[in-house]
Parts: C-alpha cells; structure tokens; sequence
C-alpha cells in the first residue's frame, strides 16, 4: 500500500525566507505525486504535480517540487515566502491505475511578517 | 464556472440523528470521493465512487453511507453509528481511471455534534 510521511506538522518562516516542506512516499510502482494547498475552512486546490516527466515540476504562486526517485522524496520550495502562503499543505500519491489518492497528514505553514 | 458544490457548509447534529451532507459536480467527472479531515490527521478516505450505481468502502467508512445515482451527485450520510462525527467533510471529483487525474475539491462541510 501507498504512504505519505510529511516531515514537520508545523514550519514557520520569515517573510522573504526559504520555504522548504517535506514529502516522503513509499510505493511498490512509480507513482503520481502532487502537492495541495487548503486555506482555512476552504477545499484544497493544486500546486503541482508530477507525472514521471520533469523531475522538477513548476507550479501555481512560485513553489516548485523536485522528484528524488533515490530518495523517494518529493519536497516543496519557494525560494521567497509571502505572507499570502500561510495555508496547510498536502502531499498526496497515486498510483497508475484504480484512482486511489494517499495523503500525508499535511504541514501548516506560518510565515513570520 | 465548473466545480464541486458542497451543502451545508456548516451542520449541527444532535447525537442519535443522521444527516446527509451534498455534493454536487458539473464538471462531468467520472469518480468522487468523500473524504473527512481531522487535525492533525490529514485527508481520511471515507467512500469513492468510479461509476454510476457503483462505490466502494474507504479506510473508514464504518458508520457512514453514500449512493451514487447520478453522475453528478454523491451524497454522504452520517448515520448514529458514526461515535466521533464531529469533523470537517470533503467531497472531491476526478475524470477517467489514471492516478495522474488531479483531484478537484468541494470548499468543505463543517459537521458538529452536540
């Protein structure tokens, strides 16, 4: 079965600093990753996701993702926080068939003014 | 727009009473799923649905049910077998069968027990 660990419940950052969230997922098959992120009280909408093409996946509002095969790591960074980023955040895993979505149990991120 | 609608958005419920909490999609997505969210605990798989009269139990899917009689609609009731309801509720659609689908989520349902 498929497993997401998210390293870190909760990560604080400066305002202007790095954003560093970690993903780490085991799979038997190569799988499909993706990062979300939830307002509060709202749904969760996409950043990114990788589907074994660029091992480095651009998305939404600066963030991008770095797929490690060798590490079986999928982290998010941006390379400035905002406060606008201050949100939790999901990364998730999928496998090629059968529509079955693993989630990690999510990072609330803070960003420090 | 397309998206997924989600009714109510907040629900009281008194213990021993179902509810039924909405979801709705004009996206013409072919599977959707409830999933139930607890702090801390991240997205838990309640229910999923790939086809039109068809849905398959999740991790925790005892003390709730679901029906899928249009392609457009899931509904999920909480029934009074579910001990611990009190969570927040989302409803999420994809098209076709390939992992590579990305999940499109309902803003949520807010459910609290007195």
């Amino acid at each position: 079965a498929q497993s997401v660990t998210q390293l870190g419940s909760h990560v604080s950052v400066s305002e202007g600093a790095l954003v560093l969230l970690r993903c780490n997922y085991s799979s038997s098959v190569p799988p499909y990753l993706f990062w979300y992120v939830q307002y509060p009280n709202q749904g969760l909408q996409l950043l990114l996701k990788y589907t074994s093409a660029a091992t480095l996946v651009k998305g939404i509002n600066g963030f991008e993702a770095e797929f490690k095969k060798s590490e079986t790591s999928f982290h998010l960074t941006k390379p400035s926080a905002h406060m606008s980023d201050a949100a939790e955040y999901f990364c998730a895993v999928s496998e090629g068939t059968g529509n079955q979505f693993y989630f990690g149990t999510g990072t609330s991120l803070t960003v420090i003014p | 727009d397309g998206g997924i609608t989600q009714s109510p958005k907040y629900l009281f419920r008194k213990e021993g009473q179902n509810v039924t909490l909405s979801c709705e999609q004009n996206l013409n997505h072919d599977a959707m799923y409830w999933y139930r969210q607890d702090p801390g605990q991240g997205l838990r798989l309640i229910y999923y649905s790939q086809i039109v009269n068809d849905f398959q139990k999740g991790d925790i899917a005892e003390g709730y049910s679901v029906s899928r009689e249009k392609k457009e609609s899931f509904p999920l009731t909480v029934t009074s077998a579910q001990k611990n309801p009190t969570a927040f509720y989302l409803c999420a659609s994809t098209s076709g069968a390939s992992g590579a689908n990305v999940l499109t989520f309902g803003a949520g349902s807010r459910l609290t027990v007195l």
